[in-house]
């Protein structure tokens, strides 16, 4: 079966730091990916999605960055964090079988705060 | 726009009883899917329905799409204190897809 971890869960960083989350998929090949981020009791913001190794799409412009290493490795990275960068982030992959509007699957999430 | 809307925002009852939640959009779709969410957690897929379906069943989940409406209702029968969770609309396009911002529901036990 497939299994998605993401880490750490909880991040506290100051502002301007630098930032790196991993996402990594088990159990699966070539899936899409993606990042998303939630603001406190709102809906999702698509940040970055992959479809291949290396492949990186960017839904909104802003201080942050992806990259995909390898097929099932998926990293959100920050050079210097801002307070509006605060928030709960998200990692999904789907099958990509079937295009970006596939079912996803979520892991845990990890709460970002920028002090 | 191709993203869904849910409504309520958020919605309270008492378990035993159902919730239904509904989810508009504006723009054709190919799938329309349900998400949960509990408290921190994150997003659990429930249901996926195809443009060319009109309901779908999986447990105590009923899902219909009215594509004339644009708009999709979930029904949680006989609800639990543990269905107290965010629900989610996502709206599947043209190799797109969207989410909502979600119904809170909680289940009073």
């Amino acid at each position: 079966s497939q299994t998605i971890h993401q880490w750490p869960a909880t991040l506290v960083q100051p502002v301007g730091s630098p930032l790196s989350l991993e996402c990594t998929v088990e159990g699966t090949s070539n899936p899409n990916l993606y990042w998303y981020r939630q603001a406190a009791g709102r809906g999702l913001q698509l940040l970055f999605y992959s479809v291949g190794i290396g492949q990186i799409s960017s839904e909104v412009p802003q201080n942050l960055s992806a990259s995909r290493p390898q097929d099932r490795q998926f990293i959100l990275s920050s050079k210097k964090l801002l307070l509006s960068d605060s928030g709960f982030y998200l990692c999904a992959w789907s099958p990509g079988l079937a295009g970006l509007q596939e079912t996803q699957y979520f892991g845990p999430g990890t709460r970002l705060l920028v002090l | 726009s191709q993203q869904g809307e849910e409504d309520p925002q958020a919605l309270s009852i008492q378990e035993g009883e159902n919730a239904t939640m509904n989810c508009s959009y504006k723009t054709s779709i190919n799938n329309l899917q349900w998400y949960r969410q509990n408290s921190g957690r994150g997003l659990v897929h429930l249901i996926l329905i195809r443009s060319n379906e009109r309901e779908k069943h999986s447990g105590r989940l009923r899902v219909t799409l009215d594509t004339s409406k644009k708009s999709s209702s979930l029904l949680i029968t006989a609800s639990r204190a543990a269905d107290t969770a965010s629900y989610f609309c996502a709206t599947g396009f043209n190799n797109d897809m969207r989410f909502g911002a979600g119904t809170r529901l909680t289940v009073k036990p």
